[in-house]
């Protein structure tokens, strides 16, 4: 049971690069979180979904993109990365039953 | 807009102190309000999670305490030891909308 895996775990890009990062749980949880990480910040989300075929906005989704076409995947996208976005991205998945969400070990993403 | 403050950002103690871990809210309306703990590389591990109707919630040395009124939460470890040195950060909300803080970094030393 690997739980919330992230891939890659690192990753540089040019201003104006494209990247797709994949979150994957074996947990069967509904909801699924991308949220970023910032020095001095709390974690902020991103987007979510509660199902597969199912996406939401979070508190910040301008210049991502997310798709949940199978329940256990979850993917955000950067179609024209901006130093902004230079950050740590966390996933998580969901689970009801005990309120709990269970995160990923990262990715530390850095535009040039 | 809810926003979460945690004081201090950072702390140093030496083991086996009882220490306590600040958070605050601004809006009291909470659905919940959990703990979490982030060691350095890592991603969260949730400590304690209270529902918006408890009080507190207390895991072994752990121990949560909610005051919804004052907009505070407090996370209390006892008997601290250098395995506790790691960030703790404190969330509010539900399952669409949760609130983290900054974090407080703990460091026991020896």
């Amino acid at each position: 049971n690997a739980g919330v895996t992230q891939t890659p775990k690192f990753r540089v890009l040019k201003t104006g690069q494209s990247m797709t990062l994949l979150c994957a749980q074996d947990m069967n949880h509904e909801y699924m979180y991308w949220y970023r990480q910032d020095p001095g910040m709390g974690l902020r989300l991103i987007h979510y979904s509660v199902g597969e075929g199912t996406t939401a906005k979070g508190e910040v989704p301008d210049g991502y993109n997310v798709s949940r076409l199978k329940k256990q995947n979850f993917l955000l996208g950067l179609e024209s990365a901006a130093p902004s976005q230079t950050s740590v991205y966390f996933c998580a998945s969901y689970q009801p039953s005990t309120d709990t969400q269970y995160f990923g070990p990262g990715t530390r993403l850095t535009v040039l | 807009k809810q926003e979460v403050t945690q004081i201090p950002a950072a702390l140093s103690v030496p083991e086996g102190e009882n220490l306590v871990l600040n958070c605050s809210f601004t809006d009291s309306a909470i659905y919940n309000l959990q703990w979490f703990r982030q060691d350095p590389g890592k991603g969260l591990t949730s400590l304690l999670l209270i529902q918006s109707s408890q009080r507190e919630q207390t895991s072994g040395r752990l121990n949560a305490s909610l005051d919804k009124s004052s907009g505070r939460s407090t996370l209390y470890i006892a008997a601290s030891q250098p395995g506790d040195s790691a960030t703790y950060l404190c969330a509010v909300g539900g399952y669409n909308d949760m609130r983290f803080g900054a974090g407080t970094r703990l460091t026991v030393k020896p």
